[in-house]
């Protein structure tokens, strides 16, 4: 089975503070996702990569970046975290660039903003 | 991106049958139907997905209507751990992978 693995569970940082969230993934698969999940809101794409160096943004990427250095690695980056990015944030990874490829999360990080 | 409309909720017995549905009238002719289910305080989780013929797997069965405007999941024997949310969703072509999950169906399982 597909594993993706988000380094945290839950995390508590405090405004301003430069936040990383880190999500590997361990079957070779070329695409990676982030996106935060807020009630009423259901799940809404931040960014994904489709190969390693290789990003597009989501729906709402103001107010955070990403980085994949390792195919099997993609982390999310808060430059400078704000209260209104508090939320679950989910990684997904994909084998390929197709409609057949279905998609694989990890179980989320929890991130608070105080 | 094409939308799906799903109940909001939905209710079952123990080891019965539960047939979710979701409709998606304004569906491509390449578009996959796809459903996930999210359990309480974890990811989704990949279920089933299918093009036009249902599908079978481990986990459930996709029918999906002969004008594809319409799809059920079949969860063949209900249990317990099947409680979670349901969200079917639709993946089209190019470069369109700006998902959207709709709140999706909440189903709860008597025992």
């Amino acid at each position: 089975d597909v594993k993706v693995t988000q380094s945290s569970r839950y995390l508590v940082k405090r405004t301003g503070e430069k936040v990383f969230l880190e999500c590997v993934q361990d079957m070779d698969h070329e695409n990676m996702f982030w996106y935060r999940q807020d009630p009423g809101l259901g799940l809404r794409l931040i960014y994904f990569s489709y190969d390693v160096k290789m990003k597009e943004k989501g729906d709402i990427p103001e107010g955070y970046s990403v980085s994949r250095e390792k195919k099997e690695r993609f982390s999310l980056i808060l430059e400078s975290a704000s209260t209104n990015q508090t939320s679950m944030y989910l990684c997904a990874s994909s084998f390929s660039w197709g409609r057949d490829s279905p998609l694989h999360f990890g179980n989320g990080t929890r991130l608070t903003v105080t | 991106d094409a939308k799906t409309t799903q109940p909001n909720s939905m209710e079952s017995n123990e080891e019965e049958p539960v047939h979710l549905p979701c409709n998606h009238s304004t569906i491509s002719g390449t578009d996959y139907i796809h459903w996930y289910r999210q359990l309480p305080s974890q990811g989704p989780e990949y279920v089933i997905h299918g093009l036009t013929s249902n599908v079978n797997n481990r986990m459930a069965s996709l029918a999906i209507a002969e004008d594809r405007k319409s799809s059920t999941l079949i969860l063949h024997r209900a249990t317990l751990r099947d409680a979670a949310v349901y969200y079917c969703i639709l993946i089209g072509g190019g470069s369109n992978y700006k998902l959207t999950f709709g709140k999706g169906t909440l189903l709860t399982v008597n025992p």
